[in-house]
């Protein structure tokens, strides 16, 4: 299957401050979507993105598939942002692929 | 509109016991999947069903079978569970395999 790495693999934020994370993929795809696992388990679709740039309120992402990885952005992070960041990846099945994950934690 | 639901949320088996997983999602979409996910690991895909009478195996489809009993319900049972299936189970669905996958709120297991 297609390998996935996920970076950096923990970051801790102050409330407010901005990051980004990365994720890698070792193959051409046209599937990707992140999700947020928050801290009660439960996985959130943030963006359906196997190219091209996409924002919603403070998240946006954006995905480079000819040089095979994708960036999520956080910008003004919140508490509530705290969780898990997974990116997946897939090619014309159904089988996605998922990254290790980057746990953010955002501290008040 | 409940979106995807499973139960249970908590189940303990002992060794050899069999279970069913239930998993219903009120979207219309027409498919669905199996995950597992351990500790401080990424989901991994157990089975998918692209369509209604259709099943096919994911990743880590060993010990598990799967039942898509109509378009609203994909079933997963562990015949005779083994404690390495300890982890937790999420149910997922889409309109198809290129479109944005929900999940279910997952089903930690635990066998002794």
């Amino acid at each position: 299957g297609i390998q996935v790495e996920q970076s950096p693999p923990d970051l801790i934020l102050q409330e407010g401050a901005n990051s980004t994370l990365r994720c890698n993929f070792s193959d051409s795809v046209n599937n990707l979507q992140w999700f947020h696992q928050n801290p009660w388990g439960q996985l959130i679709n943030l963006f359906y993105i196997p190219s091209g740039t996409k924002q919603n309120g403070r998240l946006s992402a954006t995905t480079v598939a000819t040089e095979r990885y994708s960036l999520l952005y956080i910008s003004s992070s919140q508490t509530t942002d705290s969780g898990v960041y997974f990116c997946a990846v897939g090619r014309d099945d159904y089988k996605l692929s998922f990254g290790a994950g980057t746990t953010v934690t955002v501290r008040a | 509109n409940a979106g995807v639901t499973q139960t249970p949320k908590f189940q303990v088996l002992k060794t050899g016991q069999s279970m069913t997983l239930q998993c219903a999602q009120d979207m219309n979409h027409n498919s669905m999947y199996w995950y597992r996910q351990d500790p401080g690991m990424g989901l991994r895909l157990i089975y998918y069903s692209a369509s209604e009478g259709t099943t096919d195996k994911g990743e880590v489809p060993n010990g598990y079978n799967v039942s898509r009993l109509n378009k609203r319900e994909f079933s997963l049972r562990l015949e005779s569970a083994a404690p390495s299936q300890t982890s937790v189970y999420f149910c997922a669905s889409s309109l198809s395999y290129q479109e944005t996958q929900y999940f279910g709120p997952g089903t930690r297991l635990l066998v002794l």
